[in-house]
């Protein structure tokens, strides 16, 4: 079973630029998660989807941070302007359940770094 | 509000020996906790969870987990180390209601 697919894997852009991350999660997973981790923290939950649409985006800093997840399958998470402390991994995850008990797959993540 | 706190940042332990690495949480209701792991450049893997029943719970790699009700901990324990257990681990939990909140990840150092 092939896992959580992300792209780019690293990404070097300056403070005031946009940019967009990529995933595509485990076939057949209706709920995607993107989590944003700080060196040195835990991941934070930035928005839940539930198919193609949102369960739950209050941690997300909806001025600067957009997410879709168009046909209920990939998703993109964008950040326009970017700034210094969006400095982060920034981690796409998948269940195949809906619910909180269920456990979670996630990607190798994309670091981002802001200059 | 919820929260998981791992209050040690590093653990070291000697090959062979037992180690336990802490976990407590604050979870209104009835708390699902988890156990991750991550290893350098790679996704967190799921290593084991409470959802109910035995308070011991078992999971990848020989870890496992005790659920402590009254002293709201969740330690992940295993009875000998491995060089290759080395990496970053973090507790997570929620209830039925919530979004899953991490701790702060605590790094397992296993010396040979």
């Amino acid at each position: 079973e092939a896992g959580v697919a992300q792209s780019p894997r690293y990404k070097i852009i300056e403070k005031r630029q946009s940019v967009a991350f990529w995933c595509n999660p485990i076939s057949g997973h209706a709920t995607l998660y993107w989590y944003q981790q700080i060196l040195g923290q835990g991941p934070k939950l930035l928005i839940q989807f539930q198919n193609n649409g949102v369960v739950d985006d209050s941690q997300l800093p909806k001025d600067r941070f957009s997410a879709e997840r168009l046909k209920g399958v990939d998703s993109t998470l964008k950040i326009q302007p970017a700034k210094l402390e969006d400095s982060a991994v920034y981690l796409c995850a998948s269940t195949k359940l809906f619910g909180q008990h269920t456990e979670a797959f996630f990607g190798q993540g994309t670091r981002l770094t802001v200059v | 509000a919820q929260s998981v706190a791992q209050p040690e940042d590093q653990v070291n332990v000697a090959e062979g020996n037992p180690l336990t690495v802490k976990c407590t949480y604050s979870v209104s209701g009835n708390p699902y906790l988890f156990w991750y792991v991550q290893y350098p450049n790679r996704g967190l893997q799921f290593l084991l969870k409470y959802i109910t029943g035995d308070n011991l719970v078992k999971g990848s790699y020989g870890f496992e987990a005790e659920f402590n009700k009254s002293q709201t901990s969740f330690h992940l324990k295993k009875p000998s180390a491995l060089v290759s257990d080395s990496a970053l681990y973090f507790c997570a939990g929620s209830n039925a209601g919530n979004m899953l909140t991490f701790g702060g990840g605590t790094r397992l150092m296993v010396k040979p």
